[in-house]
């Protein structure tokens, strides 16, 4: 079975601190894909980050990163000098052999405090 | 590029009816695809609909049901309507890549479904 795990469920910190959101996942499947998600209290799910199985290298986008490390079947995600416009519902997603089925974590609540 | 749009963004409905939720996807995408988010939780999926055919479907009752449009809109119908069916509807569109056979998800805004 899939499954993935996201730990912390709520997570406050100050403007400027930085912050890491765990996911952990469980697959069987060789091939694989994981995602990141922002949700704002908008409600639409916003892309962030997609990475294959195959592709441990860690990746930035900003004041963004992403560490892959398929030992540890861990996706970690660190945003580095938080700010307030930060503050959503962050989840991580797992896709394996049925590519059009994301399996998603229970999301972590980020605050950020002025 | 509009990104994924879906309609009604609000409904209350009562036990019992019918529900009736609409979703169009980015221009380009053929693949569209649908979840429900109970609060506090991530979302599920329900169905994958490609080229107008059901591709995969979730670990959910017949009383959902889906169908996609020559312009690649869909449509997913709720009936008999239970108290545990409000939620957040979200629809989201793909386009297939062709390389890896994988593809991005891209939500819409959702629809909040309260069933009284």
């Amino acid at each position: 079975a899939q499954k993935v795990t996201q730990a912390q469920t709520e997570i406050s910190v100050v403007e400027k601190e930085d912050v890491t959101l765990d996911c952990v996942y469980e697959t069987r499947d060789t091939t694989y894909y994981l995602f990141w998600y922002k949700q704002p209290p908008s409600g639409e799910l916003v892309f962030l980050i997609r990475r294959n199985s195959f592709d441990e290298q860690n990746e930035i986008s900003g004041r963004y990163s992403w560490n892959f490390q398929k030992s540890t079947s861990s996706f970690n995600f660190t945003i580095t000098a938080s700010q307030v416009v930060d503050s959503a519902v962050y989840f991580c997603a797992l896709s394996g052999h049925e590519a059009y089925k994301y399996i998603f974590g229970t999301g972590t609540r980020l605050k950020v405090l002025a | 590029d509009a990104g994924v749009t879906q309609s009604p963004t609000h409904l209350i409905k009562t036990r019992g009816q019918q529900v009736t939720l609409r979703c169009s996807p980015i221009s380009g995408h053929k693949s569209v695809s649908w979840y429900q988010q109970v609060l506090g939780q991530g979302p599920q999926f329900i169905f994958q609909y490609y080229e107008k055919e059901e591709r995969g479907r979730g670990n959910f009752p017949d009383r959902f049901s889906a169908r996609q449009f020559p312009n690649y809109s869909s449509e997913l119908n709720v009936n008999a309507l239970l108290l545990g069916d409000s939620a957040l509807y979200l629809c989201a569109s793909s386009r297939l890549d062709g390389t890896a056979n994988q593809e991005t998800q891209y939500f819409g805004p959702g629809t909040r479904l309260l069933v009284l």
